[in-house]
């Protein structure tokens, strides 16, 4: 069985700060992908980040960086220099790599409010 | 415009009603899904398929069917609709072998009286 946990319901910065969501997992796969969606108010859910279990490098895109540690099972999404526009609830997901059973098991996501 | 393709947006249904959400995406991807989204809950699967004429469970497929005939086409067939299965739903797709996520679709708002 898979689990991903989002401790943090809901988040409120003031513009600027840096922020930190947080991703805790469970599984019992050697190898899989883990994710990170953004959902603004519209609606739609937007790919932030696909990254493999055996690919443990941090990854920086502009303000977005992701820590992935494996021995904590982390996932973790940190915005820099927050922004009104970053508002939006934040998934974290897990997908094993057997090619059999690819789906996506989300968390119950992180409400950013990101005040001006 | 290539992507996940979601019809209705908005249904309503009376309990008992049958019907199918349609969903199709027109970029040859292998691996198709739907989920619900509920208030709190995040996004919970329902079926998926990893390709034509292959589909399985997910988490919550009690009152639900799937077929996938085609690689384009993933529809979701409520049976007798319940209050219960008022929800938003995506489907979403993606293809085997590359660095990118799931494509979602704008979803469907499904409200059962």
């Amino acid at each position: 069985a898979q689990k991903v946990t989002q401790a943090q319901t809901e988040i409120s910065v003031v513009e600027k700060e840096d922020v930190t969501l947080d991703c805790v997992y469970e599984t019992r796969d050697t190898t899989y992908y883990l994710f990170w969606y953004k959902q603004p108010p519209s609606g739609e859910l937007v790919f932030l980040i696909r990254r493999n279990s055996f690919d443990e490098q941090n990854e920086i895109s502009g303000r977005y960086s992701w820590n992935f540690q494996k021995s904590t099972s982390s996932f973790n999404f940190t915005i820099t220099a927050s922004q009104v526009v970053d508002s939006a609830v934040y998934f974290c997901a897990l997908s094993p790599l057997d090619t059999g059973r690819r789906a996506l098991t989300f968390g119950s996501g992180t409400r950013l409010q990101v005040q001006p | 415009n290539a992507g996940v393709t979601q019809t209705p947006k908005f249904q309503v249904l009376k309990t008992g009603q049958s019907m199918t959400l349609q969903c199709a995406q027109d970029m040859n991807h292998e691996y198709m899904s739907w989920y619900r989204q509920d208030p709190g809950m995040g996004l919970r699967l329902i079926h998926y398929s990893v390709g034509a004429g292959i589909t399985d469970q997910g988490e919550v497929p009690n009152g639900y069917n799937v077929s996938r005939s085609t690689t384009e086409d993933f529809p979701l067939r409520l049976l007798s609709a319940a209050p219960s299965q008022t929800s938003v739903y995506f489907c979403a797709s993606r293809q085997a072998g590359t660095p990118q996520g799931y494509t979602f679709g704008s979803g469907t708002r499904l409200t059962v009286v």
